[in-house]
């Protein structure tokens, strides 16, 4: 019972490189999330994606950019990472668009300085 | 644009006692979800309690039930007979109707004394 797992855990890079978050789900769901967390601001979206090959901008894609290829997997990198871009970063995930719940991971707390 | 407001940025509870967390929401959506989930200071999102738009009764799930008054657009999460485990950040979200996505609220601290 595998779940939904975030790589890695902690994350510590500098300016301006880049970084990939990985997110793999072993229910099959259709739809997966990018959120941010920082404080003042609850959880924000960042990304989303419906299925297989379909993307779509949340809140505060900027500077972020996904992939889905697979259904199980749903990395987010930061092409160019910035300072502004320290935050703690769940994936989520969900069976349709009305399910009544949505299942995170645990979480990377990323550190760019 | 959908919106969650969580007005309350932290409070305290004594041990046993209820407590009431407050949550309203602005949409336009006819259909729609209400959700609150919990972060304990481990870190992880553990989801609580559903609301939908339609249900004509308030959602209960053990100890937390969900005051749901549509016509204030309010969804407060209720706790009873508090627990020192309950001791956490609260987060309340709305779902926008057939979107899959969630938009939280800024949370809501929680400390239980014992």
């Amino acid at each position: 019972d595998a779940g939904i797992t975030q790589s890695p855990r902690y994350k510590i890079t500098e300016t301006g490189r880049q970084v990939t978050l990985m997110c793999h789900q072993t229910w099959s769901h259709s739809y997966m999330f990018w959120y941010r967390q920082d404080l003042g601001h609850g959880l924000r979206l960042i990304y989303y994606s419906a299925a297989a090959d379909i993307t779509d901008k949340g809140e505060v894609p900027d500077g972020y950019v996904v992939s889905r290829s697979k259904t199980e997997n749903f990395p987010l990198t930061l092409e160019s990472a910035t300072r502004s871009q320290t935050s703690v970063y769940f994936c989520a995930s969900t069976w349709t668009a009305t399910n009544e719940k949505l299942f995170f991971g645990s979480g990377t707390q990323l550190s760019v300085l | 644009a959908q919106k969650i407001t969580q007005t309350q940025p932290g409070m305290f509870v004594q041990e046993k006692e209820a407590v009431t967390l407050d949550c309203t929401y602005d949409t336009s959506d006819p259909s729609y979800g209400l959700f609150w989930y919990k972060q304990p200071s481990s870190g992880e999102m553990i989801f609580l309690i559903y609301q939908g738009s339609y249900d004509q009764q308030n959602a209960t799930e053990g100890r937390y039930s969900l005051n749901f008054q549509k016509a204030r657009k309010s969804a407060n999460l209720v706790i009873s007979a508090s627990q020192l485990g309950d001791s956490a950040m609260y987060f309340c979200a709305t779902r926008p109707s057939n979107t899959g996505k969630l938009i939280f609220g800024q949370g809501t601290t929680l400390q239980v004394k014992p």
